[in-house]
């Protein structure tokens, strides 16, 4: 079935480093969406992307809808101890109205 | 805010045993989904559902049935619980597509079977 490439599988930055992760695909989707999962919680959404080339902010936060439609990018601008976290991205494909597929993750570490 | 809440945040059963997890939102969404989560392999979907009565097949659905009575409650079941479905379980519910309308998800419960 379709599947994510979603890199690095983690980070570990120093504090007010920025940090830029990304998805690709062999296929495109009509939809990609970032979440954060911080530990012992579901994960929360952070970005909807719904249009190719759209580039949406959330505060430090800044994702973009590839042009081709099989890939996106989070970027995290001066990073702070609190978006310690698990950041996910995820798509939703053309023949689907229900299910996403997702990235296996990017661990993201703070160093001290 | 949405409000998606699992019954139990730990879990310990025995291999064997019949295992109930239980999903309850407040949003009055049509969709809810049963997902669970391993290192290193993302989120992969078991189950989902789109109206009452209704369930479709995930990726894995094997090992695993669905229960959905009510509008605002999904359970899912572990007919027999076997050690390689020690797991994070992650619920989720949406409203309409998913085009317009991102999953919403629980706190999660954590499953082990010995």
């Amino acid at each position: 079935g379709q599947q994510l490439n979603q890199s690095p599988q983690s980070m570990f930055i120093q504090e007010g480093e920025d940090v830029s992760m990304n998805c690709t695909s062999s296929s495109i989707f009509n939809t990609w969406l970032w979440y954060k999962q911080e530990p012992g919680e579901g994960p929360v959404l952070l970005i909807a992307l719904y249009k190719a080339g759209e580039l949406t902010s959330n505060g430090r936060l800044t994702a973009q809808f590839g042009i081709t439609r099989k890939d996106s990018f989070l970027n995290i601008s001066a990073s702070i101890p609190s978006d310690v976290g698990i950041y996910f991205c995820a798509g939703q494909p053309p023949d689907s109205n229900y299910q996403l597929i997702w990235g296996a993750g990017t661990k993201l570490i703070i160093k001290p | 805010d949405v409000k998606v809440t699992q019954s139990s945040r730990y879990l310990v059963k025995r291999t064997g045993e019949k295992v109930f997890l239980e999903c309850v939102q407040d949003m009055d969404h049509e969709n809810m989904f049963w997902y669970r989560q391993d290192p290193g392999l993302g989120l992969r979907l078991i189950y989902f559902s789109y109206d009452v009565k209704m369930k479709e097949k995930g990726d894995i659905p094997e090992g695993y049935s669905v229960s959905r009575e009510k509008k605002e409650r999904f359970s899912l079941i572990l007919e027999s619980a076997s050690t390689n479905q020690t797991s994070m379980y992650l619920c989720a519910s949406s409203s309409g597509t998913a085009s317009n309308q991102p999953q919403h998800f629980g706190d999660g419960t954590r499953l082990s079977i010995l």
